[in-house]
């Protein structure tokens, strides 16, 4: 398997523009997860998918932010407006969602995001 | 709830000195426990894990970790490190959420940097 795959790798934009990020997770998996990470903040998790569906995103730090999943090989998340804040790495992973041990989260490699 | 501390966001250390991470947890259930590492420009990968059994769990690169419960803590120990372990270490801990699977609550990350 490629890993979980995310694109693009980098994106600068002007505050204002719309940005999509976007994610293939490990075939098979059924839980995704959307983090973003910044040096002030570290690793936050923003939300959180299970066989497409969003469990829990109350990460999600404004209403500027959403995501989807439309199927289980695909996910983006959007952020319309962008702000300078926003500047970060975001990253995705996707894992098997056990009930009598947890498993490990396999990362895809990030988008650094900067909005100037 | 669930939280995990990290309790020195950066160590520096001489090549082929030993080095311990050091990660305390708070949780009222039962803990399964994660370090994971982050090379420069890239996503986590799982270093290694504790479930249950052995206290004592080795991992790749020649580290390993004590889950010591009484003292609520899972540190991260290398006998030896080399330039190449130089990352970013991250403890978590798994929580059970609703529908009964587990998900990670993330420390806020320690800098290894290994000198020469």
């Amino acid at each position: 398997d490629a890993g979980v795959i995310q694109s693009p790798r980098h994106e600068v934009t002007e505050m204002g523009q719309e940005v999509t990020l976007r994610c293939k997770p490990i075939s098979g998996h059924d839980y995704l997860f959307w983090y973003r990470q910044t040096m002030m903040r570290g690793l936050e998790l923003l939300i959180y998918f299970n066989n497409n569906v969003p469990i829990d995103d109350s990460g999600m730090p404004e209403d500027r932010f959403s995501a989807k999943m439309p199927n289980a090989s695909f996910s983006t998340l959007k952020i319309q407006p962008s702000e300078p804040r926003d500047s970060a790495v975001y990253f995705c992973a996707s894992t098997l969602g056990g009930t009598l041990k947890p498993y490990e989260q396999y990362f895809g490699p990030g988008t650094r995001l900067t909005v100037t | 709830a669930q939280s995990v501390t990290q309790l020195d966001s950066q160590v520096p250390v001489f090549e082929e000195a030993p080095v311990e991470l050091r990660c305390n947890y708070s949780s009222s259930v039962s803990v399964y426990l994660f370090w994971y590492v982050q090379y420069p420009n890239q996503g986590l990968q799982l270093l290694l894990k504790y479930l249950s059994g052995s206290t004592l769990v080795k991992g790749i690169n020649g580290f390993e970790a004590e889950f010591n419960k009484s003292q609520t803590s899972f540190h991260l120990r290398k006998p030896s490190v080399h330039i190449s372990d130089t990352a970013e270490y991250f403890c978590a801990v798994s929580r059970q959420a609703s529908g009964g699977s587990y998900i990670p609550t993330f420390g806020r990350g320690t800098s290894l940097i290994v000198h020469p």
